[in-house]
């Protein structure tokens, strides 16, 4: 059965960097891409981007585009979200999703809270 | 970017009705869109791909149609673990976008 298990709640504060993870099982981690999805609480849902474990290669979605990195670790079998100065607007749970065409399964979310 | 429209925002039912959900595409995705449901603190969950296959494990009551720019989800009758919100999905573009959901509500 594939299972992505997302790393725990984070509390940071503005301008503190932060990487969270996403650790999969029960396929082969390269054959998928991973996508990250935002959803601010109360809010719907934002296509971040996506990372192949093949190759590492990336696509963000504008709205995110240099404000944060998508990379993996094929040993560990982990996809990895980074941010180097997060922003109070960061508050928000973050999913990873295998990406097969469509985004199944989820992870349960990673919630990230960024207050002074 | 290819914005998705949902309609309503909320939908109030009673158990046994029937819920029809719309999902408009600003450009036409062809039938490249998929349906997700989400319960309060839980992670969305996959429906419908491609939009009419249901996904692993989903119930036949669960059926999407549409192609080009206009989507629909219905249940047939609703269940008391249905009522959640749904979101609509494309992957028409690159650029991929969720439209901005569709909560059904008990009545």
């Amino acid at each position: 059965e594939v299972h992505l298990v997302q790393s725990g709640a984070e509390v940071k504060k503005p301008g503190e960097s932060l990487r969270i993870s996403c650790k999969v099982s029960g396929y082969t981690f390269s054959n998928s891409w991973i996508t990250w999805v935002r959803q601010v609480p109360g809010r719907g849902l934002e296509w971040m981007g996506r990372v192949d474990p093949y190759d590492s290669d990336t696509t963000y979605s504008p709205s995110f585009e240099g404000h944060i990195t998508m990379s993996v670790d094929t040993s560990i079998n982990t996809a990895y979200l980074q941010w180097r100065s997060l922003k109070a607007s960061d508050t928000a749970i973050y999913y990873c999703a295998r990406h097969l065409h469509w985004f199944d399964p989820w992870g349960q979310g990673t919630l990230v809270t960024v207050s002074s | 970017e290819i914005v998705l429209t949902q309609s309503p925002a909320t939908l109030s039912l009673s158990p046994g009705e029937r819920a029809t959900l719309s999902c408009r595409a600003s450009q036409s995705v062809s039938t490249f869109l998929a349906w997700y449901q989400q319960k309060p603190g839980q992670s969305p969950r996959l429906l419908i791909y491609d939009a009419s296959e249901r996904a692993s494990g989903i119930p036949a009551r669960f059926s999407g149609s549409g192609s080009g720019t206009d989507f629909t989800l219905t249940i047939s009758s609703l269940e008391p673990e249905d009522f959640a919100t749904y979101y609509c999905q494309q992957r028409g573009d690159w650029l991929l976008t969720f439209g901005g959901g569709t909560k059904v509500e008990i009545k």
